[in-house]
C-alpha cells in the first residue's frame, strides 16, 4: 500500500482560510467515504478532527471542514488561529487496511 | 471518557521481538469499538500498524503482517502488540487508539511509547 500524497507544507495568516489536499487512488480515497483527518502538535498524540470525509467529532470547531472529490480529499481550516499551527495527516480506509498521508505542516504566519 | 496508556520495553535489540501493551480505562474493551496501533518514527509521519475488534478479528498492515500479532485481553482490559524480527526501521513512537466504529477513525489516543531498536 502506498501513502496518500499531501503537500509537505501550507501556510496562512490569522483569519485566512487554508486548504490541505490529500491524494489517493482508486484503492482508497476514491472508493470509500472513510477519510479521516488528524491534527498533531509537537510531542503530542494525534487528535481526530474530521471523520467519514465531512463529520466533526464533538468539541472540534466548525472552522475545520472536510470534503472529497474523486481520489482527492481536502481539509479546510477557516479563520486561522495561532493554535492551528500543527501537523495535519489524512487517512483513508483501503479495503482491509488503512493508509496515512505523509503529513502537512501548517504554519500560521 | 476512555483513556489509553501504552507501555513497552523502551529498548529492543535487533532481530528481537518487541511487546507493547495498551491498558484501557473508563470503559470496557468489549464494546463496539475497534482498537488500533499506529507508529511514528522520530521526525516522520504516521504509519498504520493494525487493528483489532473485541471478538479478536484483526486487520494488519500488509507490510508488517508476517511479523505482527495484535491481541485483546478482556480480563485485563488491554490490547497487545508483538512485532518480531525488529530492525532499526521499527524505531518509533507507538500509539494505541480507539475508534467508535471501524470506519470512524481514532477518536481517543494514548500518549504513545517510544521504542528504540539498537544493540
Amino acid at each position: 500500500q502506498s501513502a496518500l500524497t499531501q503537500p509537505p507544507s501550507a501556510s496562512g495568516s490569522p483569519g485566512q482560510s487554508v486548504t490541505i489536499s490529500c491524494t489517493g487512488t482508486s484503492s482508497d480515497v476514491s472508493s470509500y467515504k472513510y477519510v479521516s483527518w488528524y491534527q498533531q502538535h509537537p510531542g503530542k498524540a494525534p487528535k481526530l478532527i474530521i471523520y467519514e470525509v465531512t463529520k466533526r467529532p464533538s468539541g472540534v470547531p466548525d472552522r475545520f471542514s472536510g470534503s472529497k472529490s474523486g481520489n482527492t480529499a481536502s481539509l479546510t481550516v477557516s479563520g486561522l488561529q495561532a493554535e492551528d499551527e500543527a501537523d495535519y495527516y489524512c487517512s483513508s480506509y483501503a479495503g482491509s487496511n488503512r493508509v496515512f498521508g505523509g503529513g502537512t505542516k501548517l504554519t500560521v504566519l | 471518557q476512555v483513556q489509553l496508556q501504552e507501555s513497552g520495553p523502551g529498548l529492543v535489540k535487533p532481530s528481537g521481538t518487541m511487546s507493547l501493551t495498551c491498558v484501557v480505562s473508563g470503559g470496557p474493551i468489549s464494546s463496539t469499538n475497534w482498537w488500533s496501533w499506529v507508529r511514528q518514527p522520530p521526525g516522520k509521519g504516521l504509519e498504520w500498524i493494525g487493528e483489532i475488534y473485541h471478538s479478536g478479528t484483526t486487520n494488519y498492515n500488509p507490510s508488517l503482517k508476517s511479523r505482527l500479532t495484535i491481541s485483546v485481553d478482556k480480563s485485563n482490559n488491554q490490547i497487545s502488540l508483538k512485532l518480531s524480527s525488529v530492525t532499526a526501521a521499527d524505531t518509533a513512537v507507538y500509539f494505541c487508539a480507539r475508534g467508535e466504529t471501524r470506519y470512524a477513525g481514532g477518536k481517543d489516543w494514548g500518549q504513545g511509547t517510544l521504542v528504540t531498536v539498537s544493540s
